[in-house]
């Protein structure tokens, strides 16, 4: 069955400074992997997406992230922090299952930064 | 493109009673699913519709369900409401299956 881990509830960083948010996950074939963000009193918007090609993915609002197999992992990075990036985050992994697609979504973490 | 729209935005109803959520995609989007937020449960998949048909399912009592209209809008509905069901319903459009998915502002319901 497929599953998506986020091991930390919240994560707490400085404004400047690099920020990293994990995800694991687990899949029976070959994963799409998506991040989403969700401001306050507001639905869910697309962050990044890691279907094919390069391991590292660039996305929305400076944020990246890198897709490892070996470990099955998918953390979203930014190099520089910004106080307007609090908000909470959630990684997917949308799979195929039996004759349609299903989004799994991980329990999410709330990122807080500091000025 | 206008975004992915629900309707209505504040629900408030009684046990028992049954309630219908709309929701109107992005234009030439085919694939609309439907998630139940809550701060305990997080993000549960509904169901998830492709070209009027209901592909999948997540693990929902049959007092949930759902429709799309073959303008790709959809409705889902809940029949004989529980305390629980209070939750934030989202809705979210994708041009492709596989693809990113786009969501709507998302409907919140109460039962009292």
């Amino acid at each position: 069955a497929q599953s998506v881990a986020q091991p930390e509830d919240q994560v707490n960083v400085a404004e400047g400074n690099p920020l990293t948010v994990k995800c694991t996950y687990s899949v029976s074939g070959n994963p799409y992997l998506f991040w989403y963000v969700q401001y306050p009193n507001r639905g869910l918007q697309f962050l990044l997406k890691y279907i094919t090609g390069d391991n590292l993915v660039k996305g929305s609002y400076g944020f990246e992230a890198e897709f490892n197999k070996s470990q099955t992992s998918f953390h979203l990075k930014k190099p520089s922090a910004l106080v307007s990036d609090s908000a909470l985050y959630f990684c997917a992994v949308r799979d195929l299952d039996t004759g349609g697609f299903k989004t799994i979504f991980g329990a999410g973490t709330r990122l807080f930064v500091k000025a | 493109k206008a975004g992915v729209t629900q309707t209505p935005r504040y629900l408030i109803k009684t046990r028992g009673q049954q309630v219908t959520l709309s929701c109107s995609p992005i234009s030439g989007h085919r694939s609309v699913s439907w998630y139940q937020q809550t701060p305990g449960q997080g993000l549960q998949f509904l169901f998830e519709y492709f070209s009027e048909t209901q592909r999948n399912k997540g693990n929902f009592p049959g007092r949930f369900s759902g429709r799309q209209f073959s303008n790709s809008r959809s409705e889902m509905n809940v029949s004989t409401l529980e305390l629980g069901d209070s939750a934030l319903y989202l809705c979210a459009s994708s041009a492709v299956q596989y693809n990113e998915q786009f969501f709507g502002p998302g409907t919140r319901l109460t039962v009292l």
